[in-house]
């Protein structure tokens, strides 16, 4: 159980456009769902925290008009990234939480997002 | 900001042989831990989980251990084995405000050698 998806796991996008990354929770809803940032060799950033129903919450320094959260349904949310640049490029990574569980994610597999 | 940190960032072992992964933290707040490994190219998969109000927990083949007075959190991590090499994160969580977010530590990278 607690199983997250991502899709896609990989994209290539040219400068300038937009890119839209899901994350689905396939075995339960989640209410709240986060979304992260990884660079190489680095740790996981939180940048934001999707709540069904509401606006996300951004963390201090992510810009929300650049990165769009949607948060449709009790199990998917979605993460655009508008007017992607090269430094745009990471691996984005979201996690679900359980409802009933408030301290305990589950991560999706990631996203590689590389601008060109 | 105060956040969760780690002291080697890159250890080495023989495969069967017990691994030690340390973590300090500095958010005297923080009242969950959680360690989670990750492999390349994937999301970070829970490994064990503490209280703050427990200062042992065991799972299989792995323990964890919160020092709350020194702030530091370690895993342990019985007969390793190769498949155990990846990356290792602590991530805290400190209530209040920051009520069910994780600040993750930097990490460290753990071989096992076979």
């Amino acid at each position: 159980g607690a199983v997250v998806s991502q899709h896609p796991s990989r994209v290539i996008c040219k400068s300038g456009t937009s890119v839209k990354i899901e994350c689905r929770s396939l075995d339960f809803q989640a209410t709240t769902m986060f979304w992260y940032r990884q660079f190489p060799k680095k740790s996981l950033m939180l940048m934001a925290t999707s709540n069904e129903g509401s606006k996300a919450t951004y963390e201090q320094g992510v810009e929300k008009d650049k990165f769009l959260i949607n948060h449709a349904s009790l199990t998917l949310s979605t993460l655009t990234v508008t007017s992607a640049h090269p430094e745009d490029s990471s691996f984005y990574i979201c996690s679900a939480r359980l409802p009933r569980a408030p301290y305990e994610q589950y991560f999706g597999p990631g996203t590689r997002l590389t601008v060109t | 900001g105060e956040s969760v940190g780690l002291h080697l960032p890159t250890l080495s072992v023989q495969e069967g042989d017990n691994s030690i992964i340390n973590c300090a933290y500095s958010n005297s707040a923080s009242d969950y831990f959680i360690w989670y490994k990750q492999e390349s190219g994937k999301g970070p998969q829970f490994i064990i989980d503490i209280r703050s109000n427990m200062d042992k927990r065991q799972g299989q083949r792995v323990t964890v251990l919160l020092n709350k007075t020194v702030k530091h959190l370690s895993l342990q991590i019985a007969a390793t084995q190769p498949g155990d090499s990846a990356v290792y994160f602590c991530a805290e969580n400190a209530g209040g405000t920051s009520y069910g977010k994780l600040t993750f530590g930097q990490g460290t990278i753990l071989t096992v050698h076979p």
